[in-house]
C-alpha cells in the first residue's frame, strides 16, 4: 500500500517563505506531485519529482529524497492568493498507470 | 490550453438513484482516472482507464461504480444505485506523459 503524510494546517505571512514537508510510505513508488486546490475547486498541478533533487518553477520549487521516503514543496515570495490547500501525491499501485495516492493535504493560511 | 471538461457541474439525486458523470478528457491524452472528494477529506482514487479496459481500481470502486467510453472523446463514471455516502466532488483527470490533470469536478449530492 500507500501512504503519505503531511502537515494539516501552515499559516504564514504575504512575503515569506514557507516548507510544506510530505513522508510517505509505499510498496511502489513512482514520483511525488504536488497539487493546490483553492477552496470549491479542481487540484491543480504544481511539480513533479521523479528523480531526487530541487525542481524550480517560479515561486514554487519542489524537492524529492527517495532514500529518505520525503519530499517538500516550498513556497516563496507568499501571497494572498497563494492561500488554499496543498496536497502530495504519489503515484501507486504499480505506477505504470500513474493513479495518484494523495495525502490528507496541508491547509495554507496567507495572512497581511 | 486544452482542458478537461466536466458536466454536470452539481447533480442532485435520490438515494436509489442510478447517476452518469461525463467527463471530456484532454485530446491527445491516453489514461484517464476517476476521484472522488468528501467534503473537507482527501482527494481519493477510484479507476484508472487505459486502452479501453480498467487498468487499477480501488476499493471504492465496487459493483455500484462503472466506467466508459462510448465514444472517442467521452468518458463516463455510472453508479447505479446511490447511497448518502456516495455524496461527494468527482473529479475527472487525464494524462499524456507525466501529469495528471483534473477536471473541475461534479459535486453529487444524494438525498
Amino acid at each position: 500500500g500507500q501512504s503519505l503524510e503531511q502537515p494539516s494546517e501552515v499559516t504564514a505571512v504575504e512575503g515569506a517563505i514557507v516548507q510544506i514537508n510530505c513522508t510517505y510510505q509505499t510498496s511502489g513508488f513512482y514520483g511525488l506531485s504536488w497539487y493546490q486546490q483553492h477552496d470549491g475547486g479542481a487540484p491543480t498541478f504544481l511539480s513533479y519529482n521523479a528523480l531526487d533533487g530541487l525542481e524550480e518553477t517560479g515561486r514554487f520549487s519542489s524537492f524529492l529524497s527517495r532514500s529518505d521516503s520525503y519530499g517538500y514543496l516550498l513556497l516563496q515570495e507568499l501571497q494572498m492568493k497563494d492561500s488554499a490547500s496543498y496536497f502530495c501525491a504519489g503515484r501507486g499501485y504499480g505506477g505504470s498507470q500513474g493513479n495518484l495516492i494523495f495525502g490528507k493535504g496541508t491547509k495554507l493560511s496567507v495572512k497581511p | 490550453e486544452p482542458e478537461v471538461t466536466q458536466t454536470p457541474s452539481h447533480q442532485v439525486t435520490q438515494m436509489g438513484q442510478e447517476v452518469i458523470l461525463r467527463c471530456v478528457p484532454i485530446s491527445n491524452h491516453l489514461y484517464f482516472y476517476w476521484y472522488r472528494q468528501i467534503l473537507g477529506q482527501k482527494v481519493e482514487f477510484l479507476v484508472s482507464f487505459y486502452n479501453n479496459e480498467i487498468s487499477e481500481k480501488s476499493e471504492i470502486f465496487d459493483d455500484q461504480f462503472s466506467v466508459e467510453r462510448p465514444d472517442g472523446s467521452n468518458f463516463t463514471l455510472k453508479i447505479r444505485s446511490t447511497k448518502l455516502e456516495d455524496s461527494a466532488m468527482y473529479f475527472c483527470a487525464s494524462r499524456g506523459s507525466e501529469t495528471q490533470y483534473f477536471g473541475p469536478g461534479t459535486r453529487l449530492l444524494v438525498l
